[in-house]
């Protein structure tokens, strides 16, 4: 069974904590994506990686944190200088990345983190 | 930058009735796909659009991109309950991708 998984599905976080994402894949994509989407709103990108231990800042990228170091997994940090953390994250791969084109994105189910 | 306006927001239609959701760009596209995202669920691809004046169409739902590749609209005819979601469209920018803010739509039974 191919496909992105996240976890967990819910997080819950104290305020001043880091938190680590999960996003794993078995496309065998070389490009994976962190969004952020908050309610009623569309999604945000975030960080997003073209390659194996590479990777390059999106539109909101502060307070955030990711790495790269496998080809399936892209795990995201949110750190504790983001200020408003609470959102649904949504990870997502395709097969590569290219710059005049944009290849189709699957999304995994997305966690969803709350901030006490 | 470039930006993308999706209209409307939200739509509220009776079941059975049409729904066009509508995507504008202030620069010419090189493409642009479109989501679709059911409550609580994540976005799942539908189509991407390359082609100036492509028109392309999935059962109910219609996809066109504009002559000057600068909009582009999806229809639904005859809604049905399972349409219920948020519809987004997707366009490259600077080497990244950027999503519409995305039309919800309802339909009431």
């Amino acid at each position: 069974d191919g496909g992105i998984t996240q976890s967990p599905k819910y997080l819950f976080r104290k305020e001043g904590q880091n938190v680590t994402l999960s996003c794993e894949q078995n496309l065998n994509h070389d490009a994976m994506y962190w969004y952020r989407q908050d309610p009623g709103q569309g999604l945000r990108l975030i960080y997003y990686s073209q390659i194996v231990n590479d990777f390059q800042k999106g539109d909101i990228a502060e307070g955030y944190s990711v790495s790269r170091e496998k080809k399936e997994s892209f795990p995201l940090t949110v750190t504790s200088a983001q200020k408003n953390p609470t959102a649904f994250y949504l990870c997502a791969s395709s097969i590569l990345h290219r710059q005049s084109i944009q290849e189709t994105q699957y999304f995994g189910p997305g966690t969803r983190l709350l901030v006490l | 930058g470039q930006q993308v306006m999706q209209i409307p927001q939200y739509q509220h239609v009776q079941e059975g009735e049409d729904f066009t959701t509508y995507c504008n760009s202030s620069t010419t596209l090189s493409n642009i796909q479109w989501y679709k995202q059911r409550p609580g669920g994540h976005p799942v691809f539908l189509i991407q659009l390359v082609k100036s004046g492509e028109v392309k169409k999935q059962k109910r739902l219609t996809f066109q991109f504009g002559e000057a590749k600068k909009n582009s609209s999806l229809h639904i005819t005859a809604t049905q309950t399972t349409d219920v979601g948020t519809y987004f469209c997707a366009v490259n920018r600077d080497d990244k991708i950027i999503f519409g803010k995305g039309t919800r739509l309802h339909i009431l039974p």
